[in-house]
Parts: C-alpha cells; sequence; structure tokens
C-alpha cells in the first residue's frame, strides 16, 4: 500500500513570496490533515478536511495561508505572502475517518525556508 | 484545552541501556494516546498507542501504559539500540474532536555504541 504522497520535498523562497504544496493521502481515506513542525517543535494542526469538506481551521492563519481538497483527494496547501516565521517543516497525514480510526499516516513533509 | 507535556532533550544513552521518557497530558473526556518516532530524514511514523486506562501500547520493543489517575503515558524500552536514536514525539486525540493530534515538543534520543 503506497504511503502518503507529498511535493515537493524542499522549498526554499524569499519573503513575500507564494508557495504551494501538495499532499496525496492514501488511497481511500476520508480525512486529511495539514501539520505545520517549526525546527525543535512537535507538530501543530493547522486544516482538516473529512472528504472535500473542512472540519477544522481555527489555527490556520487565514490572512495568508489557505488549503483546499476540491475532490477530496488530493490536497493543496498555500502561503501567500510567506513570512520568515513560515519556515518550517508542512506535514500531511491521513487516516480512513470514523469512529475508531484514530491512526494518522504521515508523509515525509515539505521542508520550507523563508529568506 | 489539551495539551502534552514530554521532557526535554536530548536523552543520550550507551547502547543497552533503560530508556525512560516522560510524557503527562491534560484532556478532557477520554482520550487516546500515542507515541510517534522520527528517525532522521524521516516522516513520523506511529510507534504505540492506547485507546483506554490501563491499557499497554507495545510494539519494536518500546512500552508504555495509559495511566488515567496520573494523566500519563511514558515511554520505556529495557535495552536501547543505536538504530532507536530519532526524536519521540507523544500526542493525544479524542474521538470527538475529529481525531485531530495534540503533540508534545519532542524529546531527541541519542544512542552511544
Amino acid at each position: 500500500e503506497a504511503g502518503v504522497a507529498q511535493s515537493p520535498r524542499y522549498k526554499i523562497i524569499e519573503k513575500r513570496q507564494s508557495v504551494a504544496f501538495w499532499c496525496n493521502p492514501i488511497s481511500g481515506h476520508a480525512t486529511l490533515y495539514w501539520y505545520q513542525q517549526i525546527l525543535g517543535q512537535g507538530p501543530k494542526l493547522l486544516i482538516q478536511f473529512q472528504n472535500n469538506g473542512v472540519v477544522d481551521d481555527s489555527q490556520l492563519p487565514k490572512d495568508r495561508f489557505s488549503a483546499e481538497r476540491l475532490k477530496g483527494v488530493d490536497s493543496t496547501l498555500k502561503i501567500q505572502p510567506a513570512k520568515l516565521e513560515d519556515s518550517a517543516v508542512y506535514l500531511c497525514a491521513s487516516n480512513a475517518g470514523g469512529v475508531g480510526a484514530d491512526t494518522q499516516y504521515f508523509g515525509p513533509g515539505t521542508r520550507l525556508t523563508v529568506l | 484545552g489539551n495539551s502534552v507535556t514530554q521532557m526535554e532533550g536530548p536523552v543520550t544513552l550507551s547502547e543497552e541501556a533503560f530508556l525512560t521518557i516522560n510524557c503527562t497530558y491534560t484532556a478532557t473526556g477520554y482520550p487516546s494516546l500515542f507515541w510517534y518516532v522520527q528517525y532522521p530524514g524521516e516522516g513520523l511514523q506511529l510507534l504505540l498507542k492506547a485507546t483506554k486506562a490501563d491499557d499497554k501500547g507495545s510494539n519494536k520493543g518500546f512500552e508504555a501504559t495509559y495511566r488515567k489517575e496520573t494523566t500519563s503515558f511514558h515511554l520505556e524500552k529495557g535495552s536501547v539500540q543505536v538504530s532507536d536514536s530519532a526524536v519521540y514525539f507523544c500526542a493525544l486525540t479524542r474521538n470527538n474532536a475529529g481525531n485531530m493530534l495534540t503533540f508534545g515538543g519532542g524529546t531527541r534520543l541519542m544512542v552511544k555504541p
């Protein structure tokens, strides 16, 4: 079974530029999460999708971050414009969804450096 | 709100030493508890989990017991190997909160031969 795929693996941009990350979850997984992991810290949830609907985006900085999952499969996370403090690893995770489906499977992450 | 506190690292041990990484949590209701591991250059992997009080999760020689009375989920291993060097994250989730994970800050383990 293929795992969660993410691209790109690394991205370097200058502040005020835009960037987008892509995630392809495990086939059949209804729930998809984006996390931000700043160096030396644990991951922090940004947004959760159930199929193509947003379940929770309370910690997403909506003035600059946006995310979509239009067909309920792949997802894209965008930052526009980027700030220095956005330098982090962006992790995508998925699970099957529903009661009892509490194990999340993580992709390798995209490491973003904002100069 | 929910929170997870784990001991700060790095933890440096010699091969075959006993490992304990402390983790305590604050949550309403009955969370599920997890340990995730992040090996150098790799993504987060589930190491073990426990879904109710007094459950013991185990995998690859690691164990952790869900202690509701002390709100703890300490990770232990009797004899560590160099290959166990990684960052370990304690986390919790509540099913009625969309299964989203709340992570601790992570503990780096370094095992020397």
